[in-house]
Formats: C-alpha cells, structure tokens, sequence
C-alpha cells in the first residue's frame, strides 16, 4: 500500500516570509498524482496545487509551488510571501494513476503564520 | 453553484446506535467518496461510489456501509458505533472516477461516540 510521510506536525512563518512543507511517499508505480491540500479551521479541504508524476516540471499556483523528485519520492511545498490567511493544516496526498478511486494522505502539517 | 453539502454538520450518539451521514455531490458530478477523518489524523478512505455502484472500499469493519441514490446523492451508516469512530466524516464529489478528476469535499459532519 501507498504511504505518504509528513515528519513536520507543526510550522511556524513570519507573515510575507516563505516555508517550505516535506512530504516523502513509498509507492511502486510509476504513474500518479500527488497533491498538496488545505484545511482551515472551517474543516473545508482545499486543493492548493497539483502534480502529475509524468511531469518533470514542478508545478506552480501563484505563491505556491512544489519541488518534486521523483527519484526520492519527495513532494515539498513551498509558500512565499506568507500570509494570515495561509494559517492552516496542510495534507500532502497521492493518488494513482491506475487505481485513482482513493487518496491517501499524510498525517498533516499545522502551519501557523506569525504577523 | 453550490459545492459539497453535508449534513448534519454535528452530531452526537452512544455507543452502540446507529447514525446516517449525508452527502450531496456538486450538480453534474456522478462521484462520491467518503472519508474518515480521525483527531490529528489525516483523511482515510471509506468508499467510492460511482453511478450508484461501489467501486472502492477502504479497511473499515461491516459496520460501515453506503449507497448512492439514483439522483447521485449518497448516505454512509454505521452501525454499532463505537467510541473510535469519533471523527470528521468527509465527502468528496468529481465528475466521474478518472484519477485525473478532481475531488472537491465537503465541509464535514463532526461525528461524537460518547
């Protein structure tokens, strides 16, 4: 079965500063989506940015983006220009290609914004 | 458009009731998956229904079961309830089952085993 690994429970950033978020995943195959979700105190997960495995560039939304390595099975997040609004828990995800009908999810980042 | 609607939003049982979780996908969208979401745990995988059909199971015990309605609305039960079945219970709707589709959730039912 898939695993994906988020060893930093809690983070801390000062507003307009960047973070980086580690996840690390175990899979065997070759084709999947990895993801990078939100989840506000509102409980409402959130899609914050997406990549496909087939992809070698990594994936960008805005003041967010994503260092993907294939090879080390490594998907970080990177946040610029920290914001208040940015404060929240954030959940790494993969999901295969083949098999997509589930996602697995790491066990969270909690990330707080420091004005 | 609306998005994921849940309901209800909280809810309180004993152990040992049963209880009905509700979910109404976003208009158009034929998938619904549901998902446990424990304390300080991320999400894990319940079921995925697709045109009234399951077509995923996570690891859950019989207690848990589902179905999906003719108008693509879904419930999830559970029966016998347990005190570790505390938890988030998250919906999550897409057009169809691809694994490119994206899911969107729903706000949750904040379920409490007493």
């Amino acid at each position: 079965a898939q695993t994906v690994t988020q060893s930093q429970p809690e983070m801390s950033v000062q507003e307009a500063e960047t973070v980086t978020l580690s996840c690390t995943y175990d899979t065997s195959e070759s084709d999947y989506y990895l993801f990078w979700y939100k989840q506000p105190p509102s409980r409402q997960m959130i899609l914050v940015i997406r990549q496909e495995a087939y992809k070698q560039q990594n994936a960008t939304e805005n003041r967010f983006s994503v260092n993907f390595q294939k090879a080390a099975k490594s998907f970080s997040l990177k946040i610029s220009d920290s914001q208040l609004g940015d404060a929240a828990m954030y959940f790494c995800a993969y999901r295969s290609a083949k098999t997509g009908n589930q996602f697995y999810f790491g066990t969270g980042t909690s990330l707080t914004v420091i004005p | 458009d609306a998005g994921v609607t849940q309901s209800p939003t909280h809810l309180i049982k004993t152990r040992g009731q049963h209880v009905t979780l509700r979910c109404s996908p976003i208009s158009g969208h034929k998938s619904v998956s549901w998902y446990q979401q424990v304390l300080g745990q991320g999400p894990q995988f319940i079921f995925q229904y697709y045109e009234k059909e399951e077509r995923g199971r996570g690891n859950f015990p019989d207690r848990f079961s589902a179905r999906q309605f003719p108008n693509y609305s879904s419930e999830l039960n559970v029966n016998a309830l347990l005190l570790g079945d505390s938890a988030l219970y998250l919906c999550a709707s897409s057009l169809g089952i691809n694994s490119y589709n994206e899911q969107f959730f729903g706000p949750g039912t904040r379920l409490t085993v007493l």
